[in-house]
């Protein structure tokens, strides 16, 4: 178990609403990422952290932002939401170990309609 | 960049069987890990194992192996015994070694189910 509680589990919104997801982690890592998971896609990289206010971009983070100003909390907004950012959203770290493991959340199940 | 592929959709197994899955990858970078996550129903990702691009020997943890061809490009997964709790989806995944290599790449996984 890595620490990391993601909430709200479940989401139901419409289109053009801002929503913002949070990951949460207990054991001071570093490194924090957001990822997505659609049907016949895999997971993919939305955006992830490498320390305090410290960002970078995925290969799918348009619509998306995140924020991290503080250690153990990474969100994730959707500005304006649209139907195609209906997803699982999944939180991960990264173990601090030679493997550099990703551990992830439990997942929030997003529905935009 | 990097690609995994996973070309079987979906396996059926009988209970106490052995299975392999099976995943091909495809990178440029010299050094990089493979790594295997289980998704059973519930939704969870469950990290299973790791191969680095430079081990030896391929990486073993309890029932789960991983038969490691690096001349093949392939990372397959090997699971003895096979039990029903071992039903779910499977993924492979890559990650390049070094700054900035952060992206966990997927291949789109195999549902795997166990007959009793």
């Amino acid at each position: 178990d890595a620490g990391i509680t993601q909430s709200p589990r479940h989401k139901v919104t419409e289109t053009g609403t801002p929503v913002t997801l949070r990951c949460h982690q207990t054991e001071n890592h570093r490194y924090m990422y957001w990822y997505r998971q659609d049907p016949g896609h895999g997971l993919r990289l939305i955006h992830y952290s490498y320390g305090v206010k410290d960002t970078d971009k995925g290969e799918v983070s348009d619509g998306y932002s995140v924020s991290r100003s503080k250690t153990e909390d990474f969100l994730l907004t959707l500005e304006s939401a649209t139907s195609s950012q209906t997803s699982v959203y999944f939180c991960a770290i990264r173990e601090n170990n030679p493997q550099e493991t990703q551990y992830f959340g439990p997942g929030t199940r997003l529905l935009v309609l | 960049a990097q690609k995994i592929t996973q070309t079987q959709p979906g396996m059926f197994v009988q209970e106490k069987e052995a299975v392999t899955l099976d995943c091909t990858y495809d990178t440029s970078d010299p050094s990089y890990g493979l790594f295997w996550y289980k998704q059973p129903s519930s939704g969870e990702m469950i990290f299973l194992i790791y191969q680095g691009s430079y081990d030896q020997q391929n990486a073993t943890e309890g029932r789960y192996s991983l038969n490691f061809q690096k001349a093949r490009k392939s990372a397959n997964l090997v699971i003895s015994a096979s039990q029903l709790g071992d039903s779910a989806m499977y993924f492979c995944a890559m990650r390049g070694r070094g700054f900035g290599n952060e992206k966990l790449t997927f291949g789109t996984g195999t549902r795997l189910t166990i007959i009793p």
